[in-house]
């Protein structure tokens, strides 16, 4: 079975400073990991996977996460915090018996204050 | 690039009437399309794997004749919500992948907002 846990409902940041979103896996075989974002009453938009490939994985608008083995974590990290990056963030992990089957996070969503 | 379309985008109705919702693939052919349900402030949680020509695949806890899921088509899965009631209100999300590989990346849909009176 896999499941996701997303520490931190609520993060807030000041524009500029360090985006750090925090996502630990559970997983019985080795999972494909994404994150995704959800603005207001919109669907989700993929920012990265990691599907076992490079552990360093780059995503859009200068996202990127390192999948950890040895800590179960693929944590999302972005250099300088923009306005625009205020939304909701899952993470979401897959696997097993199937790969297209996802079981995402509770979620955290980024506040950016000016 | 590849396109997920839901219809309708937000549907409001009293309570037990039925609601349809569609999941078009619009580019691509999928034989599987994933239905999701978000409650507000909430995450996504897997209802089903709708197949295509085949009967759908539910999550433990879903009730199979309260969310009817037909996939008649490589594009085409519907979401039909019977008897609707308040607590049927929620955001309904699909996705899709195209190709036949073990994975297949995964192109969600805008969502349907579900409002049941």
């Amino acid at each position: 079975a896999q499941s996701v846990t997303q520490l931190g409902s609520h993060v807030s940041v000041s524009e500029g400073a360090l985006v750090l979103l925090r996502c630990n896996y559970s997983s019985s075989v080795p999972p494909y990991l994404f994150w995704y974002v959800q603005y207001p009453n919109q669907g989700l938009q993929l920012l990265l996977k990691y599907t076992s490939a490079a552990t360093l994985v780059k995503g859009i608008n200068g996202f990127e996460a390192e999948f950890k083995k040895s800590e179960t974590s693929f944590h999302l990290t972005k250099p300088s915090a923009h306005m625009s990056d205020a939304a909701e963030y899952f993470c979401a992990v897959s696997g097993g018996n199937n790969f297209n089957k996802f079981y995402f996070g509770s979620g955290t969503k980024l506040n950016v204050k000016p | 690039g590849a396109v997920v379309s839901q219809h309708p985008s937000w549907v409001i109705c009293k309570s037990g009437t039925s609601v349809k919702i569609e999941c078009r693939s619009l580019d691509f052919q999928a034989t599987t399309m994933f239905w999701y349900r978000q409650f507000p402030k909430q995450s996504l949680m897997l209802m089903a794997t709708s197949n295509e020509g085949s009967k759908a695949t539910y999550e433990q806890g879903v009730e199979k004749d309260k969310f009817l899921i037909n996939h008649a088509s490589l594009t085409l899965s519907t979401l039909t919500v019977t008897s609707a009631h308040p607590e049927d209100s929620s955001f309904y999300i699909c996705s899709a992948g195209g190709g036949t590989g073990i994975y297949q990346p995964q192109h969600f849909g805008d969502g349907t907002r579900l409002s049941i009176l």
